[in-house]
C-alpha cells in the first residue's frame, strides 16, 4: 500500500470548511484513497473513499487531483464534534478479501469556537 | 443504525493472567478484525478473520493471541498470558462482503495490565 503524508495538526473555526490535505505521490492505478477519523479514543470511523473522481456523501467531500498524487478531505461546515484525528489511507480495494487497514499518525483537527 | 459492540469497556488484569475480549459484530457482516492502539501511538492491525479462519495476522499476533467465533454472534480475542506491554485499547471491526462495504469499528476495550 502506498505511503501517505499528512500535516500533524490543523485548526478550523466552527462553521467554516475544514480542508485536510493528504499526499500520496506513490499511489498506483488500482489503489483507492480512504479517509477515517478517530474522535478522542473511540474506534475509527469510516468517512469516505474514492479512486479518481471527486466524491461526496453526507459527511464530507473528497477531492482527488488529476494525477492522483494528492487529495483533500473537505468538511463543509465543521462543528466542535468534528474535532478528531483524521487518517488518509491508500490501499487496493479488494472485492472479497479481509484486507487490513494500515493507519498512520493522521492529522489532528481542532475545531474552535 | 447497527453497530459493533465490545465488552468490557475496561479490563484490568495482572501480568500473566488470561483475558478474553468480546465483540459482537454487525449481524450481516462476515469479515472480522482486531486492532489495538497503545496510548499515544498508531492504530495497529492484529488479525483478520473470515469463514471461521484467520485470513491475515500481524507480527504482533503471536502465540499468546488467539481469536474465535464461538457462536453466530460473538467474536473474541484471547490473550493467554498478558504482559505489561499488552496494555492498550483493543478495537474490533467488521465488514460486509463485496465491494463498497468498509470496516466498522467498535468503541474499544481498554486493557490495563498491572
Amino acid at each position: 500500500d502506498a505511503k501517505t503524508t499528512q500535516p500533524p495538526s490543523m485548526d478550523c473555526a466552527e462553521g467554516r470548511a475544514a480542508n485536510l490535505p493528504c499526499n500520496h505521490s506513490t499511489i498506483s492505478g488500482n489503489e483507492y484513497v480512504y479517509w477515517y477519523r478517530q474522535i478522542h479514543s473511540q474506534g475509527p470511523q469510516y468517512i469516505i473513499h474514492g479512486l479518481k473522481n471527486n466524491e461526496t456523501n453526507e459527511m464530507a467531500s473528497l477531492i482527488i487531483t488529476e494525477d492522483r498524487k494528492s487529495s483533500t478531505l473537505i468538511l463543509p461546515h465543521a462543528t466542535l464534534r468534528d474535532t478528531a484525528v483524521y487518517y488518509c489511507i491508500v490501499r487496493v480495494r479488494r472485492r472479497d478479501t479481509a484486507s487490513k487497514l494500515t493507519f498512520g499518525t493522521g492529522t489532528r483537527l481542532q475545531v474552535t469556537l | 443504525e447497527p453497530e459493533v459492540t465490545q465488552t468490557p469497556s475496561h479490563q484490568v488484569t495482572q501480568m500473566g493472567q488470561e483475558v478474553i475480549l468480546r465483540c459482537v459484530p454487525i449481524s450481516n457482516h462476515l469479515y472480522f478484525y482486531w486492532y489495538r492502539q497503545i496510548l499515544g501511538q498508531k492504530v495497529e492491525f492484529l488479525v483478520s478473520f473470515y469463514n471461521n479462519e484467520i485470513s491475515e495476522k500481524s507480527e504482533i499476533f503471536d502465540d499468546q493471541f488467539s481469536v474465535e467465533r464461538p457462536d453466530g454472534s460473538n467474536f473474541t480475542l484471547k490473550i493467554r498470558s498478558t504482559k505489561l506491554e499488552d496494555s492498550a485499547m483493543y478495537f474490533c471491526a467488521s465488514r460486509r462482503t463485496g465491494q463498497g462495504h468498509e470496516q466498522y469499528f467498535g468503541p474499544g476495550t481498554r486493557l490495563t495490565v498491572t
